[in-house]
């Protein structure tokens, strides 16, 4: 069974231009999060959503950050215009539902993309 | 706030080595544990979980006892190996609607042959 696929793995890109990143979770999961990990920290909630719907956003950047999973599986995180700041890894995990059963607190992560604003 | 916090790294141990990184939370209600792995250039990966008071999550050699009166979550491993190298993050999960995982910053450890 594949896992969570994120892309790009790696992405480098000047300040003020825009980007983004993709995630696909794990067939059946309906929870699905972004976190952002900068350098020698933990893991930061971005946004969550139950299928379709962002049922916590409150620490996403409003200014510049956006998200969407329109269909309710793959997501996009997109940021416009990139900061310096926003260097970090940006996380895709996915989890079943709350209620769904002893796996639905445990949420199941993807490799990352590492972003590099210059 | 909800909070985590955990020992300070980097641990640097010898094979077979005593494991502990100490971990305590700061939560509102009754919340679920974690300790999540990350090896180098991989995601992170659930290593234990334990639910409820005095629960013990165990997997790979690794330990941990959900400690409801000290609200800590102690990671230990009785004799390390190279391949435990990594960070280590103690988590937890708030209940009641917000399901959020809230993380420790992390502890590196490396374990020398």
């Amino acid at each position: 069974e594949a896992g969570v696929v994120q892309s790009p793995r790696y992405k480098i890109i000047e300040k003020k231009q825009p980007v983004a990143f993709w995630c696909n979770p794990i067939s059946g999961h309906n929870t699905l999060y972004w976190y952002r990990q900068n350098l020698g920290q933990g893991p930061e909630l971005l946004i969550r959503y139950e299928n379709e719907e962002a049922v916590d956003d409150s620490q996403l950047p409003k200014d510049r950050f956006s998200a969407e999973r329109l269909k309710g599986v793959d997501s996009t995180l997109k940021i416009q215009p990139a900061e310096l700041g926003d260097s970090a890894v940006y996380l895709c995990a996915s989890s079943l539902a709350p209620g769904q059963g002893f796996g639905a607190n445990v949420l199941t992560f993807g490799a990352g993309s590492r972003l590099t604003v210059l | 706030g909800n909070s985590v916090t955990q020992m300070e790294g980097p641990v640097t141990l010898s094979e077979e080595a005593f494991l502990t990184i100490n971990c305590t939370y700061t939560a509102t209600g009754y919340p679920s544990l974690f300790w999540y792995v990350q090896y180098p250039g991989e995601g992170l990966q659930l290593l234990l979980k334990a639910t409820k008071a005095d629960d013990k999550g165990s997997n790979k050699g690794f330990e941990a006892t959900y400690r409801k009166e000290t609200t800590s979550f102690h990671l230990e491993k009785g004799s390390v190996q190279v391949s435990d190298s990594a960070v280590y993050f103690c988590a937890f999960i708030t209940q009641g609607g917000s399901e959020k995982l809230v993380f420790g910053k992390g502890t590196k450890l490396t374990v020398n042959p």
